[in-house]
């Protein structure tokens, strides 16, 4: 069965560390995205790509950044990690804008 | 930014009573989704329902949508104690077709058995 798997599930690390979550699919989505989740901010978009080499900017984008250099994959790096960073990051996948997404499980970072 | 909001932020019923989750929001859409997360786990798609819709069937869901009033309920009939979880709103919102979606805050339901 087709799937998006995140990993690692668990991360910590250190303020001012360079930090890349990966994210992989299966589902050969090009439409691929990021969230982050906070208590009492829901989820907020901080990258997307429609396709290979395409990226964007969600709402949420500072401090972090995407490459999308495969239909499979797209990896979050945090730049230089900071304890606002802390949080619970989903990626997520879909066939057609609009259409319902496909999400991962989550890693969850802390930032000390 | 936030657009949609849900009420109630949380839920606490008895196995077997209907569940009720609204969602209100602030511009016009495509098409609004729910999607559930049980806990420690990533979103899962319910129901999609377009703008041009008022109501939907899925199982022991029905999602209605009233445009005029922007906003959505969620019914959960005949809850299960499998159905605690929270839920979310998303909805797709004009411009079209950018794959954006906008998550409400969530209702945590709580069924007990």
């Amino acid at each position: 069965d087709a799937e998006i798997t995140q990993s690692p599930r668990h991360k910590i690390t250190e303020t001012g560390r360079q930090v890349t979550l990966a994210c992989h699919q299966t589902w050969n989505h090009n439409n691929m995205f990021w969230y982050r989740q906070d208590l009492g901010h829901g989820l907020r978009l901080i990258h997307y790509s429609y396709g290979v080499q395409d990226t964007n900017k969600g709402e949420v984008s500072d401090g972090y950044s995407v490459s999308r250099s495969n239909t499979e994959d797209l990896p979050l790096t945090l730049e230089s990690a900071a304890s606002s960073q802390t949080s619970v990051y989903f990626c997520a996948s879909t066939s057609g804008l609009g259409s319902p997404l496909h999400f991962g499980n989550g890693t969850r970072l802390t930032v000390t | 930014s936030q657009q949609g909001e849900e009420d109630p932020q949380a839920l606490s019923i008895q196995e077997g009573e209907n569940a009720t989750m609204n969602c209100s929001y602030k511009t016009s859409i495509n098409n609004l989704q729910w999607y559930r997360q049980n806990s420690g786990r990533g979103l899962v798609h319910l129901i999609l329902i377009r703008s041009n819709e008022r109501e939907k069937h899925s199982g022991r869901l029905r999602v209605t949508l009233d445009t005029s009033k922007k906003s959505s309920s969620l019914l959960i009939t005949a809850s299960r104690a499998a159905d605690t979880a929270s839920y979310f709103c998303a909805t797709d919102a004009i411009p079209s077709n950018t794959g954006k979606l906008i998550f409400g805050q969530g209702t945590t339901l709580q069924v007990k058995p």
